[in-house]
């Protein structure tokens, strides 16, 4: 069955560093584009961004532009999310879910996810 | 960016009764909007893609339409486990964007 395991969730300063880690199994990992999206404790869903199948495109929500980085090891089926100068806005529950399309850059909705791991940004 | 607008917040329902839940798109987003169900302490689940097409699994009580920007997501007979939060989500263009959702709690 299909299975996404997040890792690497915990509590940061303000201003470090983390890296969350996605493992996955059950379905074909390297024909997936692979998206990260995140919940504020009490709050609603927010989609942080995305990495093509192949690894070769990326797109983020501007609120984490030029702070996080997605990227993914298809030899090991994991996708990473690296997250830099990290701030007390970004403390949520951090998701991977699978995209539906497969074999092409776009989506169509997101059919499975992982369990969320917590990140807490705080002194 | 495409800002997803869903009412009511929250909705009081019966078991049994129907539920229509609403979501709108500040552009259009053809027919490129799917519907969540999530429960607390766990990952939301795909229930509709597509607007109206329903995802493995997702019983026939759950239906969808609309397409451009309006949509709805119908329970036709509420029962206890479809007591939950739901949100819309466009895929139409990045960034994509959720709606910020609606609680369907017991009346």
């Amino acid at each position: 069955q299909v299975q996404l395991v997040e890792s690497g969730g915990g509590v940061v300063q303000p201003g470090r560093s983390l890296r969350l880690s996605c493992v996955v199994s059950g379905f074909a990992f390297t024909s997936h584009g692979m998206h990260w999206v995140r919940q504020p404790p009490g709050k609603g869903l927010e989609w942080v961004g995305v990495i093509s199948y192949d690894g070769s495109k990326e797109q983020y929500a501007d609120s984490v532009k030029g702070r996080f980085t997605i990227s993914r090891d298809n030899s090991m089926n994991t996708l990473y999310l690296q997250m830099n100068r990290l701030r007390a806005e970004d403390t949520a529950v951090y998701y991977c879910a699978k995209d539906l399309l497969p074999n092409n850059w776009g989506s169509r909705g997101f059919d499975y996810w992982g369990q969320g791991t917590l990140v807490t940004v705080s002194s | 960016e495409i800002v997803m607008t869903q009412s009511p917040v929250t909705l009081s329902v019966s078991p049994g009764e129907r539920a229509t839940l609403s979501c709108r798109a500040s552009q259009s987003v053809s027919s490129n909007l799917a519907w969540y169900q999530q429960k607390p302490g766990q990952a939301p689940r795909l229930l509709i893609n597509g607007a109206s097409s329903r995802a493995t699994g997702t019983p026939a009580r759950f239906s969808g339409s609309g397409s451009g920007t309006e949509f709805t997501l119908t329970i036709s007979s509420l029962q206890s486990e479809d007591f939950a939060v739901y949100y819309c989500h466009q895929y139409n263009q990045w960034p994509l964007t959720f709606g910020g959702g609606t609680k369907v709690e017991i009346k």
